[in-house]
């Protein structure tokens, strides 16, 4: 199975700081015509997750502008140009090119300093 | 918009059968434009992805999990579900069901509900 890995797992961020995380992969994610299926998901304190960014770099509906992801291969970011309050919780990225079997990063909680 | 709703027992005794059903509104489960998920997260944990089923495919088990893993579709009540075996005190977690498109396979997730194996 593709193991993800992510970095950093704990990230203290000031209110209006940028964020930044990294997802790499242990085999390259890409397919196709060159996309890659790598997924974001933002898990907010008691609820579940959701997801932000698919594709490696395309942001859902409704998810705000600060949010925002590149990569390909088998390295991949995830930013958040300015944390704010509602943005605490768990990120995880995920993939699905070599599928079955889906599989996720561990998980970077995001915190406010 | 596609909506996902778990429902089942909180609390399973140890070696019982966990059952849980995830009820579809806004499409058709027969759609065939999605796969249809289960994953779990243990307390404090990641995410553990157990398995998916499609209305037209063959249902897929994580290898770790698939010895008592049913999944299936039920068309008429639109919804799928999840059956596992002689279940333990480490199957204990919040289960959630999924859909998601060929694409990117997890696109949106159900609210989540928390099963406890404990007598």
């Amino acid at each position: 199975d593709v193991v993800l890995t992510q970095s950093p797992l704990s990230l203290p961020v000031t209110l209006g700081q940028p964020a930044s995380i990294s997802c790499r992969s242990s085999q390259s994610l890409v397919y196709g015509a060159g996309d890659a299926s790598l997924s974001w998901f933002q898990q907010r304190p008691g609820q579940s997750p959701r997801r932000l960014i698919y594709k490696a770099s395309n942001r859902d509906s409704g998810v705000p502008d600060r949010f925002s992801g590149s990569g390909s291969g088998t390295d991949f970011t995830l930013k958040i140009s300015r944390v704010e309050a509602e943005d605490v919780g768990v990120y995880y990225c995920m993939q699905g090119t070599h599928w079955p079997p889906v599989t996720f990063g561990q998980g970077t909680r995001l915190e406010i300093k | 918009q596609v909506q996902l709703q778990e429902s089942g027992p909180g609390l399973v005794e140890p070696s019982q059968t966990l059952s849980l059903t995830c009820t579809v509104s806004g499409d058709s489960v027969s759609t065939g434009a999605y796969y249809w998920s289960w994953i779990r997260q243990h307390p404090g944990k990641g995410l553990e992805w157990i398995g998916h089923i499609s209305y037209s495919g063959s249902p897929y088990h994580n290898p770790s999990l698939a010895s008592r893993l049913t999944m299936s579709v039920d068309t008429s009540k639109n919804q799928f579900s999840l059956k596992l075996r002689s279940v333990t005190a480490a199957d204990t977690a919040v289960y959630y069901c999924a859909g998601g498109s060929d694409t990117s396979k997890i696109d949106f997730w159900g609210q989540g509900t928390l099963v406890t194996v404990s007598s």
